[in-house]
């Protein structure tokens, strides 16, 4: 069954320090990369995602970057803020591109 | 806000009871996905509508099935619930955002069974 493995579980990072998180998958027939945040009883909220014709894009304090021969991408925030702690997941689509993989995702708690 | 509503918010019933969980997609959205978030299993996903029609199936018991109405609503529909179906039960449509489609995922219901 395709899986997506996320890593760390869960991360503590002072304010205006950067988070990082991490993703594997495996094979994969669509080139596309979501990650989603999740705050406490509300459902997950599409952050940013790549389609990997680059190996890098950034929106605001956010950046994916990935490394298509690895199988790995990765979700960087810069300048954490307190605002951002939640819970994040990474995704990919499946084999036959009608659903998306769950990576089992990372809670972040930035401290202030 | 994405736009997708799910009722009820909350729902608490006994082992062995039926419910159905309601959705409402994104204006003009014609997909609907239906996930299972639980603590050890993480986000699966269930079952998918396209226009009416099933589209793929993933992790979804026999227990359970779906349907999407013609305005375009889906409900789930869970059956002789058990003590494992406790999780959060999400709905979300898919709408094009950059060439890609997108999904929009609604508040979800919390389903408890006792």
């Amino acid at each position: 069954q395709q899986q997506v493995k996320q890593s760390p579980q869960s991360l503590i990072v002072q304010k205006g320090g950067i988070s990082i998180i991490n993703c594997a998958y495996e094979n994969t027939a669509f080139d596309y990369f979501p990650w989603y945040q999740q705050f406490p009883g509300k459902g997950p909220a599409l952050l940013i995602a790549i389609r990997p014709d680059v190996s890098e894009k950034k929106e605001g304090r956010f950046t994916i970057s990935f490394n298509k021969s690895a199988k790995q991408f990765s979700l960087h925030i810069m300048d954490s803020q307190p605002g951002d702690s939640a819970t994040y997941f990474c995704a990919t689509l499946n084999q036959a591109g009608t659903a998306l993989i769950f990576g089992k995702g990372t809670t972040l708690s930035v401290s202030s | 806000d994405s736009g997708v509503t799910q009722t009820p918010k909350h729902l608490i019933t006994a082992t062995g009871q039926r419910v159905t969980l309601r959705c409402s997609p994104r204006s003009g959205d014609l997909s609907v996905y239906w996930y299972q978030q639980s603590l050890d299993q993480g986000l699966q996903f269930l079952i998918q509508y396209y226009n009416g029609e099933e589209r793929a199936k993933g992790n979804i018991l026999e227990r359970f099935s779906a349907q999407q109405f013609p305005d375009l609503h889906s409900e789930l529909n869970l059956s002789s619930l058990e003590l494992g179906d406790s999780a959060l039960y999400f709905c979300a449509s898919a709408g094009l955002a950059a060439g890609q489609e997108t999904q929009y995922f609604g508040p979800g219901t919390r389903l408890l069974v006792l």
